[in-house]
């Protein structure tokens, strides 16, 4: 049972170089999210996706761009980055097609740990 | 704008002894309410969630939580904790009337032998 599986789980970027995070799920979910967490301050969300074919942004979108690949994937990438995206990124998914509406319960991957020197 | 806030950053207790930890929320309509733990160097994993109902709610690994409406409150028990306890708690809401779930700071739980 995979679940939600990110790559890579490490990642060292120098300001201004770019990079992409990938998450795949096999649940056969609807709607993916992309969070960062930073210390003391919980889960933010970036961007998240409701259903195939559609993105919308979330608290901290600036700076990251995403792509829902398909029903199983969606990618978050960094443009440019920059020492404030210093952060863990987990990607997760629910059922339904409500995006965060109803009481649909997340399921994270294991999380990217990203620091840009 | 729904918030969540878990005021204490760490909670000790001792190895067989009860286990609270503390979550108030802030929305303008109906909650829902949910409580997740985070391993070292893992994803954040489901413990369990308040739609509707009756105020105590049990979850995984022997959790439940109770909601109080009048408080605003959605603390997180565990009658007896185990060391392998030991991990972050977060709690999170989101207003029935919004896209948006808010997460709380999390609480380090150290659970001593």
């Amino acid at each position: 049972n995979a679940g939600v599986t990110q790559t890579p789980k490490f990642q060292v970027l120098k300001t201004g170089q770019s990079m992409t995070l990938q998450c795949a799920q096999d649940m056969n979910h609807n709607s993916m999210y992309w969070y960062r967490q930073d210390p003391g301050m919980g889960l933010r969300l970036i961007y998240y996706s409701a259903s195939e074919g559609t993105t919308d942004k979330g608290e901290v979108p600036n700076g990251y761009n995403v792509s829902r690949l398909n029903k199983r994937e969606f990618s978050l990438r960094l443009e440019s980055a920059a020492p404030s995206q210093t952060s863990v990124y987990f990607c997760a998914s629910s059922t339904g097609t409500g995006g965060l509406s109803g009481a649909n319960v997340l399921t994270f991957g294991a999380g990217s740990r990203l620091t840009v020197l | 704008a729904q918030s969540v806030a878990q005021p204490e950053d760490q909670v000790n207790v001792a190895e067989g002894n009860p286990l609270t930890v503390k979550c108030t929320y802030s929305v303008s309509g109906n909650p829902y309410l949910f409580w997740y733990v985070q391993y070292p160097n893992r994803g954040l994993q489901f413990l369990l969630k308040y739609i509707t109902g009756d105020n105590l709610v049990k979850g995984s690994y022997g959790f439940e939580a109770e909601f109080n409406k009048s408080q605003t409150s959605f603390h997180l028990k565990k009658p007896s904790a185990l060391v392998s306890d030991s991990a972050l708690y977060f709690c999170a809401v989101r207003d029935r009337g919004n896209n948006r779930l808010a997460f709380g700071k999390g609480n380090q739980v150290v659970v001593i032998p």
